[in-house]
């Protein structure tokens, strides 16, 4: 079935440093894809979303590019903010019951 | 504020009661979903709901139950709670237009711990 890897961390940066999350999914159809942020003590929130080949999602500073001919979609900001510190978690559309299967998130943490 | 609503916020619950946790949304989405997080697991399918009336069962279903009488509430009910369902519990839903490939908005999720 359809499944999402990310690199699990913790991943720890000092502020103003580039950030590479790696995400990797296997899918049978051509799924959206979706990087979710979660601050501590938080729900889940959209950070930014590809829905085809080659379309690059962008927000806050982050990006993503959906990468169908390697099954990617790496998240990379390139200059981190201690306020950045979260858990990032990968995720794609096309579960069977319309779910998102998530990766199992990575946490940040950005030290001044 | 539109948006999913999530009530407790926290719970320590004893192992063998009930417990209902609750999820309201008001921006008139037909799908609605429940998942668990645990460390090191991601998030996790309990059950989901297409539309009032419809309910399913997702990864992980077992000791959960769902209701959908209406469009807004879709509670979520530990029949018997065990300690390992001690976990985070996240309501979300779904916008309709595009169906499965939309994003998903989120609730902020009930802390549940059971001894």
């Amino acid at each position: 079935g359809d499944s999402v890897t990310q690199m699990e961390g913790p991943v720890t940066l000092s502020e103003e440093a580039f950030l590479t999350i790696n995400c990797t999914y296997t899918a049978t159809g051509y799924p959206s894809l979706f990087w979710y942020v979660q601050y501590p003590g938080e729900g889940l929130q959209l950070l930014l979303k590809a829905t085809k080949a080659d379309d690059k999602g962008s927000n806050k500073g982050f990006e993503a590019t959906y990468r169908k001919e390697t099954t990617s979609f790496h998240l990379e900001k390139g200059s981190v903010q201690v306020s950045d510190s979260a858990v990032y978690f990968c995720a794609l559309s096309g579960g069977s019951q319309g779910n998102l299967i998530f990766g199992k998130g990575t946490k940040l943490s950005v030290k001044p | 504020i539109a948006g999913i609503t999530q009530a407790p916020t926290s719970q320590i619950l004893a192992a063998g009661r009930r417990m209902t946790l609750r999820c309201t949304q008001d921006m008139r989405h037909n799908a609605m979903y429940w998942y668990r997080q645990d460390l090191g697991l991601g998030l996790r399918l309990i059950h989901y709901s297409n539309t009032a009336g419809t309910t399913g069962k997702g990864e992980v279903p077992d000791g959960y139950s769902v209701s959908r009488a209406n469009t807004d509430d879709f509670p979520l009910t530990l029949a018997s709670a065990v300690p390992s369902q001690t976990s985070v519990y996240f309501c979300a839903s779904r916008p309709d237009g595009g169906g499965a490939y939309n994003e998903q908005f989120f609730g902020p999720g009930t802390r549940l711990t059971v001894l």
